[in-house]
């Protein structure tokens, strides 16, 4: 079945660094999506990309999508402590319903 | 006003015990979907509904029955409570194959 790898598992960086978390399917997705889950909190949609290569932005957070819509990656500059929480990638396949997640990464920030 | 309400928020129960967990959306969504999240913070779809019918349905011991008795509402009862099924259970909504909203999430503790 669908798999859909992240890395890393853990990410603990200083305040003002960057953050890079990266997702890999086993089979080419139909769109992938993003959520953050604050610490004790529920997941929440951040964004979802569609079409080969798509690049979003919002604000400090960059999204991508491979070319070959099996890989995408988030990208946060200059990271905030209010940026802590974990970051989930989620698949969807191109002929199936279901959402498949990544385990996620939790980041950290030291102020 | 709440997108995804679930109830209750805390269940602590005994092995052997049946319990249910409530779940209602007033997004006006035609999708809900049951996860549930381990101590690895790992989410796994459990089951998901269209329109009442009933389209994801995970490998799922059968002591885990949903109902959906409407487009608005999700339950899920367990029957016989065993401790590796403490977790935290998110209901989640969306139109079909979109973003999907999740709830504050049902923490249960199995003793």
């Amino acid at each position: 079945g669908q798999q859909v790898m992240q890395i890393p598992q853990y990410q603990h960086v200083q305040e003002g660094e960057d953050f890079t978390t990266y997702c890999n399917s086993s089979t080419t997705l139909s769109n992938i999506q993003w959520y953050k889950q604050r610490p004790g909190g529920h997941p929440v949609f951040l964004i979802q990309l569609v079409k080969s290569g798509e690049v979003k932005k919002q604000k400090r957070l960059t999204f991508q999508f491979g070319e070959a819509k099996k890989n995408s990656s988030l990208h946060i500059t200059a990271t905030q402590t209010t940026d802590v929480g974990t970051y989930f990638c989620a698949g969807q396949g191109e002929y199936g319903n279901k959402l498949v997640f990544g385990a996620g990464t939790i980041l950290r920030v030291k102020s | 006003d709440t997108a995804v309400s679930q109830t209750p928020k805390y269940l602590v129960t005994q092995m052997g015990n049946d319990k249910s967990i409530k779940c209602e959306q007033n997004l006006g969504h035609d999708t809900m979907y049951w996860y549930k999240q381990d101590s690895k913070k790992f989410l796994k779809i459990m089951f998901s509904y269209n329109n009442k019918e009933l389209i994801i349905n995970e490998t799922v011991p059968n002591r885990f029955s949903p109902k959906s008795p409407d487009k608005a509402h999700l339950n899920l009862h367990i029957n016989s409570l065993e401790l590796g099924d403490s977790a935290v259970y998110f209901c989640a909504s969306s139109l079909f194959k979109n973003e999907q909203f999740f709830g504050p999430g049902t923490r249960l503790t199995v003793l």
